[in-house]
Formats: structure tokens, C-alpha cells, sequence
């Protein structure tokens, strides 16, 4: 069965430094999501990509993030400066359509110490 | 906010016993979709309910929605250990990109 995978699933960063999340979506997937969970808490929206540009951003989706979709079937989260608060757990989504299922990959566990 | 609400926060059921989780939202949504997670692992998807729609099986899985109170319930049957999990609730709206997750509810199954 498809399925959405991430890489790495944990990632050690000394805070200051650039991070990059990696995740291969369902191959005919068009929609494109990255959240993320810190320990304990909710599952937040981060950023929704469709047809190769941001199609919906959270406030928490600020100068510091940026996503990319470079060849066709990788979709990445890099995260430009990382901060103590940026210590989560980070997960990419596809779906083959809006309003269609989301399918979620494993997680990146990004701990910035 | 078109958040989901889970209801309880945490529930614990003897093995084989049924267990019903509730969710809320606020605003009109396109779809209502339910999510497992095992501790500290990844979202699983379970199944998706559409705005016209007021029920839907899967297994030992029975989702319904109320639009008109706004509210959604995941029933799983003859409950197994294998179902402790947090079960979180997930709704997009018309014309949204985006979707919302509810704080979910931890379910333990004693055995």
C-alpha cells in the first residue's frame, strides 16, 4: 500500500542552525501539508502546497520556514534558523485532492538543543 | 476556528467493550476525518466522512456526523488492547487548504 515517508526520523540541530525535512509524498498525490506536534500538545497546521506553490499558511508558518517541492516526488520543510521552541515532531501529508484523504508519514522528531 | 473538540479528554474501557469518543467543531465543514495515533508514532487515518453523509462503517469502526449540531462520533466495537491509542478528529472547510486537528482523546483499553 502507498504511503507517505519521512526523513530523518530524528534529527538532533544545535539551535541557529538550518534544518531540513524530508518527505516523499504518495506519488499521485496533488495536495501537500506539513504539521507539526510539540510533545503532548495538539497537531498543528503549518503549510498546505498545491500546483507548486503555497496554496495556506498558519501564523506559525513565519520567515524562518520555507517549503519546496524539488523534483517531483521529494516535498521539504526547511526551517532556516531553529529556535529551542521549534523542538517537535514534524509531519508531511498528502492527499490526492482537496477534501480527499490526508495521509500522514511517520514523523520527523526534531529536537534543537 | 472550525477546530474539533474531542470529548472526553480520556477514556478507559475493559477489553471488549464498546468506546465512543465525541467531536465539535465550529464552523461549516466539507469533510470530518478521524485519526489514531500510538504513542509518539505517526497519524493513521481511519475514515473520512463528507458534510452529506451520516454514517459510515469500517471494521469495527462506526463514524457519524450531525451537521446540524455540529458534532461527529467515532464508535469502535469489542474494543482490544491493540486500540489504545489518542484519536483525534480532523475537519476541513469549503474552500479551505488546510486541516484542523482537535486536542484529541487517550484511549486505554485495561485488559
Amino acid at each position: 500500500e502507498p504511503e507517505v515517508t519521512q526523513t530523518p526520523s530524528h534529527q538532533v540541530t544545535q539551535m541557529g542552525q538550518e534544518v531540513i525535512l524530508r518527505c516523499v509524498p504518495i506519488s499521485n498525490h496533488l495536495y501537500f501539508y506539513w504539521y507539526r506536534q510539540i510533545l503532548g500538545q495538539k497537531v498543528e497546521f503549518l503549510v498546505s502546497f498545491y500546483n507548486n506553490e503555497i496554496s495556506e499558511k498558519s501564523e506559525i508558518f513565519d520567515d524562518q520556514f520555507s517549503v519546496e517541492r524539488p523534483d517531483g516526488s521529494n516535498f521539504t520543510l526547511k526551517i532556516r534558523s531553529t529556535k529551542l521552541e521549534d523542538s517537535a515532531m514534524y509531519f508531511c501529508a498528502s492527499a490526492q485532492d482537496r477534501g480527499s484523504e490526508a495521509f500522514f508519514g511517520q514523523g520527523t522528531r526534531l529536537t534543537v538543543v | 476556528s472550525q477546530q474539533g473538540e474531542e470529548d472526553p479528554q480520556a477514556l478507559s474501557i475493559q477489553e471488549g467493550e464498546n468506546a465512543t469518543m465525541n467531536c465539535s467543531y465550529k464552523t461549516s465543514i466539507n469533510n470530518l476525518q478521524w485519526y489514531r495515533q500510538n504513542s509518539g508514532r505517526g497519524l493513521v487515518h481511519l475514515i473520512l466522512i463528507r458534510s452529506n453523509e451520516r454514517e459510515k462503517h469500517s471494521g469495527r469502526l462506526r463514524v457519524t456526523l450531525d451537521t446540524s449540531k455540529k458534532s461527529s462520533s467515532l464508535l469502535i466495537t469489542a474494543s482490544r488492547a491493540a486500540d489504545t491509542a489518542s484519536y483525534f478528529c480532523a475537519t476541513d472547510a469549503w474552500r479551505d487548504d488546510k486541516i484542523i486537528f482537535g486536542k484529541g482523546t487517550r484511549l486505554h483499553i485495561l485488559p
